[in-house]
Formats: C-alpha cells, sequence, structure tokens
C-alpha cells in the first residue's frame, strides 16, 4: 500500500537555525514527490517536484532531496516567515492522477 | 489571473441537507481535483478528473458527487449531509506530465461545518 510519513510532527527552531524535515515514502513506481506549504486557514502553496532519486531543487532557503526511499526538506537559516506546514505528496508511476499526501511538518521559528 | 477560485467559503449546514461546492481555474489546467483535510489525516482525495468530461473516484468519494462542467469549472455536491463530513475541503488544479511542468495549485478552500 502506497504510504507517505512525514517526521517530526512539529519542529520549534530558533531564528537562523538551520534543520531539515523527512518524507519517507513506500511506492510502487514513483512519478513523482512534491513539496508544499500550508499557512493556517490557506490552501497548499506548491514549492516543487522531484522526479528522480539523486535530484536537487532550491528556493530562497529551501531545498529538497530525493533519494528513493525519503526526501528531505533543508532549511537554512529560517526566518519566522518560514513558519508554517511543509507537506510532502507523492505520484505513483500508474496512476494517472492520485496524488498521496503526508500529514505534515508544524514548523515554527521563534525570532 | 486569479489561479483557482472556490465558493463559499464557509458554510453551516444542517444534517441530511445539500449544497453543492464551487471551483473554477484559470490556468487552462486540463486535471482538476477535490480533496478534504482533516486534522491529523492530511489531504485525501475525493474525485479527481483528468480532463474535461471525464471523472474518477479518489480515496474517500462516498457520501459525494462531481461534475466537470467545462475546462474552467469543477463542483462538488454533497446530497445529504453528515457530521462526518465536516471538514475543510480544497480543490485543485494542475498541468500534464507531457508539458514538463506538473504543478498542483490549490484553491482557498471551503470550510464546512454539519451540525
Amino acid at each position: 500500500e502506497d504510504q507517505v510519513t512525514q517526521s517530526p510532527e512539529a519542529l520549534r527552531l530558533q531564528e537562523g537555525e538551520s534543520s531539515s524535515l523527512n518524507c519517507s515514502y513506500t511506492v510502487s513506481g514513483l512519478r513523482g514527490l512534491f513539496w508544499y506549504r500550508q499557512d493556517p486557514g490557506k490552501g497548499p502553496e506548491f514549492l516543487f517536484t522531484l522526479y528522480s532519486a539523486g535530484e536537487e531543487k532550491e528556493k530562497e532557503r529551501l531545498k529538497a532531496t530525493l533519494t528513493k526511499k525519503e526526501s528531505f526538506l533543508h532549511i537554512t537559516a529560517p526566518k519566522p516567515e518560514d513558519s508554517a506546514t511543509y507537506l510532502c505528496a507523492v505520484q505513483r508511476e500508474s496512476s494517472a492522477s492520485k496524488i498521496i499526501f503526508g500529514s505534515g511538518t508544524r514548523l515554527s521559528i521563534r525570532p | 489571473n486569479a489561479g483557482v477560485t472556490q465558493t463559499p467559503k464557509f458554510q453551516v449546514l444542517k444534517t441530511g441537507q445539500s449544497m453543492t461546492l464551487q471551483c473554477a481555474q484559470d490556468m487552462n489546467h486540463n486535471s482538476m481535483y477535490w480533496y478534504r483535510q482533516d486534522p491529523g489525516m492530511g489531504l485525501r482525495l475525493i474525485y479527481y478528473s483528468a480532463s474535461e468530461g471525464t471523472t474518477d473516484k479518489g480515496e474517500v468519494p462516498n457520501g459525494y458527487n462531481v461534475s466537470r462542467l467545462n475546462k474552467r469549472e469543477f463542483s462538488l455536491r454533497l446530497e445529504s449531509a453528515a457530521p462526518s463530513q465536516t471538514s475543510v475541503y480544497f480543490c485543485a488544479s494542475s498541468g500534464q506530465w507531457t508539458s514538463g511542468r506538473y504543478e498542483q495549485y490549490f484553491g482557498p478552500g471551503t470550510r464546512l461545518t454539519v451540525t
């Protein structure tokens, strides 16, 4: 059964303190892995799509990496405005449009 | 461009009432989706439409129906609302894999309470 597990559930960091969020997945034939940011009361905002192991993508203080079993979202020198819930999702090769989401990591950055 | 829009933003229903959630996108996307988000359970796919004229069930379709009215619009209907359908509903759209840019964009959500 396809599964996406994110850890930790919640993470509190001091401003400037770098860390990583983990997304472990089990899927038969990965078509793509996605990262989203969600602010309270809003819809998820697309960040990255990763297609194959070894791929990396960056956006400002965020860097996403992918292996055959997991993905990491690295946050370098975070600022309070990076506080949000970060969602990971996967799409199976054989499933046209179905995307499976993890439960998310709530990130809080203290000034 | 407005992206993905949803109406209404908030709704309170009594058990047994019906309603339709509306969604529209202006990005010329082929695929559209309806998700529900519940605390601790993440986003779960209700229905999706890979292209105009087609719809298919997702993970939790029971109690819902959908209509892909045209390429822009995808509606979700609750025929007889139940308290278990209290949730936040998100509509999303995406381009095709063949375009090389598969990015899914979400609307702002509809917060539904069924009493």
